[in-house]
């Protein structure tokens, strides 16, 4: 799997867009993009993802660049319980499914402030 | 209502000791997986299981044994627990024909003093 690569944190405003970036700069062209996020204390939780073009749902946007070698998603308006840290993950789609496995980086922890 | 459950939430045990934790998911998959969350919060995958058929094990020590008595349940069974083995386990699941949106279970978090 292509490796991915997250500035270790950062903060925004709440009510403000909250842009986290991702390098992966070795994806294939067969990989997606992943987005999960691990709010404190609890599981980690499916945000979003994508192959190439930009997707969107009720939770965020994934914007990927042209090339795909790196992609940001968007929280539109962050609240404080966007607070969590974000991993970024290029898979295969694998919908042979079962050998499909995440592997987790170190995400990048966001905090939103009053 | 819950998707993924596991029991107990916590767990504070001995070294040497026997012990499990449950997974259910009522969700209707057929893939179940099994993570550790070390202390530096590093989050690897151990197990997955598709109806009840083991399909990954990452080299985790035999003395974790996942048991998976049906497609909605994954327990995991851990002998002579070490000090080592103190983490938080989480418990996922997918659908083995859908991307890898996996839902995650609220955690297991294991203590061994």
């Amino acid at each position: 799997d292509a490796k991915t690569t997250q500035p270790p944190s950062m903060d925004c405003a709440e009510g403000r867009a909250a842009n986290l970036p991702c390098n992966h700069s070795t994806i294939s062209g067969n990989e997606y993009v992943y987005w999960y996020r691990q709010i404190h204390s609890q599981g980690p939780q499916y945000i979003i993802h994508g192959l190439k073009n930009n997707e969107t749902n009720e939770m965020a946007s994934l914007i990927i660049t042209e090339d795909r070698k790196s992609s940001t998603l968007i929280l539109p308006h962050a609240t404080l319980r966007d607070t969590a840290v974000y991993y970024c993950i290029v898979r295969v789609a694998g919908r042979t499914g079962a050998n499909s496995k995440l592997t987790f980086g170190k995400g990048i922890t966001l905090s939103v402030r009053p | 209502d819950t998707a993924v459950s596991q029991t107990p939430k916590y767990l504070v045990t001995q070294m040497g000791n026997d012990k499990s934790i449950k997974c259910e998911q009522n969700l209707g998959h057929d893939t179940m997986y099994w993570y550790k969350q070390d202390s530096k919060k590093f989050l690897k995958i151990m197990f997955s299981y598709n109806n009840k058929e083991l399909i990954i094990n990452e080299t985790v020590p035999n003395r974790f044994s996942p048991k998976s008595p049906d497609k909605a349940h994954l327990n995991l069974h851990i002998n002579s627990l070490e000090l080592g083995d103190s983490a938080v386990y989480f418990c996922a699941s997918k659908l083995q024909s859908s991307y890898n949106e996996q839902f995650f279970g609220p955690g297991t978090r294991l203590t061994v003093l």
